[in-house]
């Protein structure tokens, strides 16, 4: 089936430091999601990409779609210790999402 | 807004029992809910997909006489884990689609963490 490498699988960082994060796919999707979920709660969507070399923010978020439609990245600006938890990236496939494995990202302030 | 809750958030049951998971989409009518299994430090794995009012289809390898589904309404589904043992322990996360809206926009629930003793 349809799978997705993400990577790194965690990041330590300091904060204020920039983050980047991505995610390869052996499958073409259409559509390229980034998610985050924080402990005990459901993932909450950060940004939607729909088109093939779409470069979307939100705020201190940036995700591109790859021109091959099987990567998207998403960094993440000076960061703050509210961004702490797990980043999934997510592609659309018929009908439903496949997600990556994760991002589990921590922070020293 | 577009808000999904899950009930109970955790549950603690003995070998054997059944369990049963309620996810509302509590403003807005849900046409396709989603069942999916978290392990500890592991991604979503998609369980089945269900519309409501039709047979839910279960994802290659998941039980469908295990992990019950019903999806009686527009606004709830349930997953019911039938005779639950140890290896079910699992954090189990609905997500809901829109009537009219695109795959892409699933709301999750917050999650039910299920302990099987």
């Amino acid at each position: 089936g349809q799978q997705l490498n993400q990577s790194p699988q965690s990041m330590f960082i300091q904060e204020g430091e920039d983050v980047s994060m991505n995610c390869t796919s052996s499958s073409i999707f259409n559509t390229w999601l980034w998610y985050k979920q924080d402990p005990g709660e459901g993932p909450v969507l950060l940004i939607a990409l729909y088109k093939a070399g779409e470069l979307t923010s939100n705020g201190r978020l940036t995700a591109q779609f790859g021109i091959t439609r099987k990567d998207s990245f998403l960094n993440i600006s000076a960061s703050i210790p509210s961004d702490v938890g797990i980043y999934f990236c997510a592609g659309r496939g018929a009908q439903k999402l496949v997600f990556g494995q994760g991002t589990r990202l921590t922070i020293n302030p | 807004g577009a808000v999904v809750s899950q009930h109970p958030s955790w549950v603690i049951c003995k070998s054997g029992t059944s369990v049963k998971i309620e996810c509302r989409s509590l403003d807005f009518q849900a046409t396709t809910m989603f069942w999916y299994r978290q392990f500890p430090k592991q991604s979503l794995m998609l369980m089945a997909t269900s519309n409501e009012g039709s047979k839910a289809t279960y994802e290659q390898g998941v039980e469908k006489d295990k992990f019950l589904i019903n999806h009686a309404s527009l606004t709830l589904s349930t997953l019911t884990v039938t005779s639950a043992h140890p290896e079910d322990s699992s954090f189990y996360i609905c997500s809901a689609r829109k009537r009219g809206h695109s795959y892409n926009e699933q709301f999750f629930g917050p999650g039910t963490r299920l302990t099987v003793l």
